[in-house]
């Protein structure tokens, strides 16, 4: 089954613990994009990655970092969590772009974790 | 800055009424636009997307949108509400100049359904 997975669902931490969420799709996409969810913003996009090793900024990339070594795996690392980083956060990833960039390629998203940071 | 935006974080309907949920954009670059449905406790779905062609598009679930560049939105209708539509629904867009991979959403209307 085509999919993406992130794991964990849930996770609960404490100030300054580092942590990794992992993010898995199957698909062969060479697109993959972090976001978080807050009440009354939408999702916002964390960092994203064009294709293994090329990764970069979205919106909102303070306090997080991102590492592609691997076409299927797009791991968010939270080096050192703050309670403001208290979210829903998704992982994403579609086909990707042709020559030039442009792509009508439908982003999929993985089922969310949830973390809390004390 | 190309934003877009949605009117009312909560709309309510009554089973089989119309469902209305409306989404503007800002920007004088026609993007690509996007509805995902998110039920609790679940991840974004996929129901519709425009990007070139046929300005009403038809997608999952019998919901439709049509594109009007005149009025740079993009709402989302479908003509009967059942109960299963009570959810989350994201407006999305994108833009040629961000590759169109990058998708900036709207901040979301909660749609209640009630018997």
């Amino acid at each position: 089954e085509a999919q993406v997975t992130q794991n964990p669902r849930y996770l609960i931490t404490v100030t300054g613990k580092k942590l990794t969420v992992t993010c898995s799709q199957n698909m062969n996409h060479e697109y993959m994009s972090w976001y978080r969810q807050d009440p009354g913003l939408g999702l916002r996009q964390i960092y994203y990655s064009m294709n293994v090793e090329v990764t970069d900024k979205g919106d909102v990339p303070e306090g997080y970092k991102v590492s592609r070594k691997e076409k299927r795996n797009f791991p968010l690392i939270l080096e050192s969590p703050s309670p403001n980083q208290t979210s829903l956060y998704f992982c994403a990833s579609s086909l990707s772009t042709a020559s030039g960039g442009e792509s009508t390629d439908t982003q999929y998203f993985g089922p969310g974790t949830r973390l809390t940071v004390l | 800055a190309q934003s877009v935006t949605q009117l009312g974080s909560h709309v309510s309907v009554s089973e089989g009424a119309l469902v209305l949920l409306r989404c503007n954009y800002s920007s004088s670059v026609p993007p690509y636009l996007f509805w995902y449905v998110q039920y609790p406790n679940q991840g974004l779905q996929l129901l519709l997307k425009y990007t070139t062609g046929a300005t009403l598009v038809k997608g999952i679930n019998g919901f439709e949108a049509e594109f009007k560049k005149s009025e740079t939105s993009f709402h989302l209708t479908k003509p009967s509400a059942h109960m299963s539509d009570a959810a989350e629904y994201f407006c999305a867009v994108s833009w040629p100049f961000a590759g169109f991979q990058k998708l900036v959403f709207g901040t979301g209307t909660r749609l209640l359904v009630s018997p």
